[in-house]
């Protein structure tokens, strides 16, 4: 199993639409949980840290699962600029490695 | 402020020469990373400087070498080029709140044939 897993996707909604994409991981001490953004032929950007009691900020929504070791970030009200893929990391082990996942490629479409 | 920068942003290598990716910062990260990503295989920890004089591996660190020179900079040397080192590069210095936010240059784009 590989330590962190995200479904590629694409994803592919129109404009309005509520999506919702899961991360696995494997490694139950991880200790922080990030979603980065990242536009095609850009670098990865920090979209929001995923904190255990859940965070929201404007239309997107981080939570934590960690009986079941998963993250969550859902966008609503997607818009055109959300188009990108999306990037799940996670602060793993004693020596706080980061984890990163291969994305979630997200297409919004008008 | 100009964040993260590298340079330079597009290179082609024949197999068997040599280069150096620069990188420098400006945000005083204490700690900075050097990752190459590659379709399919997602973003790949290369080397990591958890401070100023200090280097370590990362996940596949054959065919590079780095240098701290200073905090704000750390370079990342291919010292013969092979075509499977083509990719993109990012470099990367930790901050904000709790020092584990990545923030990323824009990225050299190496092609090596």
């Amino acid at each position: 199993r590989k330590e962190v897993e995200q479904d590629p996707g694409p994803f592919n909604v129109p404009e309005g639409a509520t999506v919702a994409f899961n991360c696995t991981y494997s490694n139950s001490a991880s200790q922080s949980f990030f979603w980065y953004r990242q536009d095609c032929r850009k670098e990865p950007k920090l979209l929001m840290s995923v904190y255990s009691s859940g965070n929201e900020d404007g239309r997107f929504t981080a939570q934590l699962n960690r009986a079941s070791q998963y993250i969550s970030l859902l966008i609503r009200d997607s818009k055109l600029s959300d188009s990108a893929t999306y990037l799940c990391v996670v602060l793993a082990g004693n020596n706080r490695k980061l984890i990163w996942g291969l994305g979630t490629s997200l297409a919004v479409n008008p | 402020n100009a964040g993260v920068t590298q340079t330079p942003k597009f290179q082609v290598l024949k197999t068997g020469q040599s280069m150096t990716l620069q990188c420098a910062q400006d945000m005083n990260h204490n700690s900075m990373y050097w990752y190459r990503q590659d379709p399919g295989m997602g973003l790949r920890l290369i080397y990591y400087s958890a401070s100023e004089g200090t280097t370590d591996k990362g996940e596949v660190p054959n065919g590079y070498n780095v240098s701290r020179l200073n905090k704000r900079e750390f370079s990342l040397r291919l010292e013969s080029a092979a075509p499977s080192q083509t990719s993109v590069y990012f470099c990367a210095g930790a901050g904000g709140a709790t020092g584990e936010t990545q923030y990323f240059g824009p990225g050299t784009r190496l092609l090596v044939l």
